[in-house]
């Protein structure tokens, strides 16, 4: 069964801490693995699609990287403002268009 | 430029009445999905369609559940005869005409069922 996990649960960081949040999925044929950031009471945003291993984007703070088994979004000098639930989404060969979700990581970051 | 909109954003309903979700997709976008977020549950695909069309319907409850993408107008996720375990936000997303194999899907603000 396909499986999107998402750790740590919920991280809590000082201004300017840099870390990592891992998703890591078991799906056979992944067409794309996408990275979403959702403020309480919105929808999600989308942040980056990821195609292939070895591949990395970025956008300020934020950068994300996929391998075979998983994708890291690090977070390099964080700021109060990014303090959010951070999604991660598996899109497969063979399901359409759908996404499969992992429970997200909450994080704060504190000033 | 206007983003998907969704509404109501606050839906309340008692147990039995009926639910109408309204999604009107980004402008230029054709395709239409709807996920459901339960409490304390990451967000969870229902139904995708295309005017006039539903493509994939793999997520859908089979009872009480039904969408719509007409020819004009927003899209419609009904839901009938409510009852509580239906309370969640409901999220549409939509995304361009696929020119490529590859396309991202923008998510409206939801809309959150509470049923009495």
């Amino acid at each position: 069964e396909d499986q999107v996990t998402q750790s740590p649960e919920a991280l809590r960081l000082q201004e300017g801490e840099s870390s990592s949040l891992n998703c890591s999925y078991t799906v056979s044929g992944l067409r794309g693995l996408f990275w979403y950031r959702q403020d309480p009471g919105k929808g999600p945003e989308f942040l980056f699609t990821l195609y292939s291993a070895g591949e990395e984007k970025e956008k300020e703070r934020l950068k994300a990287t996929l391998t075979k088994k998983e994708s890291f979004l690090h977070i390099t000098a964080p700021k109060p403002e990014d303090s959010a639930t951070y999604l991660c989404a598996v899109q497969k060969e063979t399901s359409g268009s759908r996404l499969t979700f992992g429970e997200g990581t909450q994080l704060t970051v504190n000033p | 430029n206007a983003g998907v909109m969704q509404n109501p954003r606050h839906l309340v309903r008692r147990r039995g009445q009926e639910a109408r979700l309204r999604c009107s997709p980004m402008k230029g976008h054709s395709h239409v999905y709807w996920y459901r977020q339960l409490p304390e549950e990451g967000l969870k695909f229902m139904v995708y369609l295309q005017k006039e069309n539903i493509i994939d319907e793999s997520g859908m409850p089979k009872e009480r559940f039904s969408a719509e993408f007409p020819k004009e107008g927003p899209s419609i996720l009904r839901i009938q005869q409510v009852v509580r375990g239906d309370s969640a936000a409901y999220f549409c997303a939509s995304s361009p005409p696929k020119r490529t194999m590859y396309n991202e899907q923008f998510f409206g603000p939801g809309t959150r069922l509470t049923v009495l």
